[in-house]
């Protein structure tokens, strides 16, 4: 059975910390590794990484993908209040249906 | 539209009754998704729509839980005889085509509370 576990479930900093954020998958035929951020209901898209070692950034934040281990990191760089909210991990493998296996989150709190 | 459309926004309904969520996608998608969000947890997966094929349904949890699409656009998912476990937050995405790329969008989703 396909699974996605983010770990830490939660997360404390201050403004201005950098943090990353880590997914591990275990998924039948991989196919794509997908990050979103939750602030509210809908989450909003943020990364999709198909290919090992090639870093995606945009802005402050940056995510990685290492298809050998099985995980990959959001960095955020000088978080702002902003940034609080679900980070949501996800993957998605060929075969079968095209659904999406979710984690369960990591809760993001920025202090100013 | 210019989003994924769901409504209600909320809907608070008594233990036993039948409830109807309701998704409308963004025009042209031919993929559509429900996934529901219980407090605290990830997103679980439901049911998926592709075009005129037959619906995968592999994530719904019981048979008081059902979906359907009409005319390849509005989707709705019933559930009968509601349990105070299927409190959670229904939430709809549509996409272009096949698998999950950036064109994958979500709605505001429903919050469902049963007392």
């Amino acid at each position: 059975e396909d699974k996605v576990v983010q770990s830490p479930l939660s997360l404390v900093v201050h403004e201005g910390d950098t943090v990353t954020l880590n997914c591990s998958y275990e998924v039948t035929n991989f196919r794509s590794l997908l990050w979103y951020k939750q602030e509210k209901k809908a989450p909003t898209f943020l990364f999709m990484l198909t290919s090992s070692g090639i870093e995606k950034k945009s802005g402050r934040l940056s995510s990685i993908l290492d298809k050998k281990e099985l995980f990959s990191i959001l960095n955020i760089t000088a978080t702002q209040t902003g940034d609080s909210a679900v980070y949501l991990c996800a993957v998605e493998g060929i075969q079968g249906a095209q659904k999406l296996v979710f984690g369960q989150g990591t809760r993001l709190t920025i202090n100013p | 539209g210019a989003g994924v459309s769901q409504s209600p926004s909320n809907k608070v309904t008594e233990k036993g009754k039948d409830v109807e969520l309701r998704c409308d996608p963004i025009s042209g998608h031919t993929a559509l998704y429900w996934y529901r969000q219980s407090l605290g947890q990830g997103l679980e997966f439901l049911i998926y729509f592709q075009g005129n094929s037959a619906p995968d349904k592999s994530g719904l949890p019981s048979d008081r839980f059902s979906a359907e699409r009409t005319g390849g656009s509005v989707s709705t998912l019933t559930i009968q005889r509601t349990q105070q476990e299927d409190s959670a937050v229904y939430l709809c995405a549509s996409s272009l085509d096949r698998g999950w790329s950036t064109e994958a969008f979500f709605g505001q989703g429903t919050r469902l509370t049963v007392v």
